[in-house]
């Protein structure tokens, strides 16, 4: 089946322009994951979603950054006034896992991510 | 969580199995050992895993020493496909967030 895509696959952008990063997760997966990938920082998680809430936003660095999920599925990474530091790429991952109650048994599954270059 | 050592790169030849691997001297009980892959411009994707005993799957072998201080990961028959970067990590079950050091940068040649 289609596994997590997401889009767009590279973005350019100026400086302290705002961008919009969309992820389709895997279909039935309730689970969804923004993680940040960058050169020399090794992976490193955003935010976690469980269906259209995100109990864990720990990893979101600063308030410029937001992320949303509507109807269980797409998940939309908000990137406002970008800084050349913002420079990554931008992962999202889905599960079937269930959240604590359910424990996180399920693997994540990965899609291809989005290059965000910041000039 | 424990921290894992892996060299930075190796080289395999196609065909050959291929031995990547892995210390993780300070792992705590509960904590399982990992293996992703990263392909070029891909995502992550998620070898296997094991907590004490030898595992197999249709993609490789995990062995883990009996103190649980080292692994090893073995992909029996390498392709040029195989070329990536391999990540082990420990975790234990139900963390989610998912971090990754350097990993070891696996050139499989023909």
């Amino acid at each position: 089946g289609a596994g997590v895509s997401q889009s767009p696959s590279n973005k350019v952008t100026e400086k302290g322009k705002d961008v919009e990063l969309r992820c389709d997760p895997i279909s039935g997966h309730t689970a969804l994951y923004w993680y940040r990938q960058s050169l020399g920082q090794g992976l490193e998680f955003l935010i976690y979603f469980q269906g259209n809430s995100a109990p864990d936003k720990s990893g979101l660095p600063s308030d410029r950054f937001s992320a949303e999920r509507t109807g269980g599925s797409v998940s939309t990474l908000t990137i406002q006034r970008t800084q050349q530091e913002d420079s990554a790429v931008y992962l999202c991952a889905s599960s079937l896992d269930r959240g604590l109650a359910g424990g996180f048994s399920y693997e994540q599954y990965f899609g291809p991510g989005t290059r965000l270059t910041v000039t | 969580d424990a921290k894992t050592t892996q060299p930075p790169s190796m080289d395999c030849a196609e065909g050959r199995a291929a031995n990547l691997p892995c210390n993780h001297s300070t792992i705590s009980g509960n904590e399982y050992v990992y293996w992703y892959r990263q392909i070029h411009s891909q995502g992550p994707q998620y070898i296997i895993h094991g907590l004490k005993n030898n595992e197999t799957n249709e993609m490789a072998s995990l062995i883990i020493t009996e103190d649980r201080k080292s692994s090893t990961l073995i992909l029996p028959h390498a392709t040029l496909r195989d070329t990536a970067v391999y990540y082990c990590i420990v975790r234990v079950v139900n963390d989610y967030k998912l971090s990754f050091g350097a990993g070891t940068t696996v050139t499989v040649r023909a």
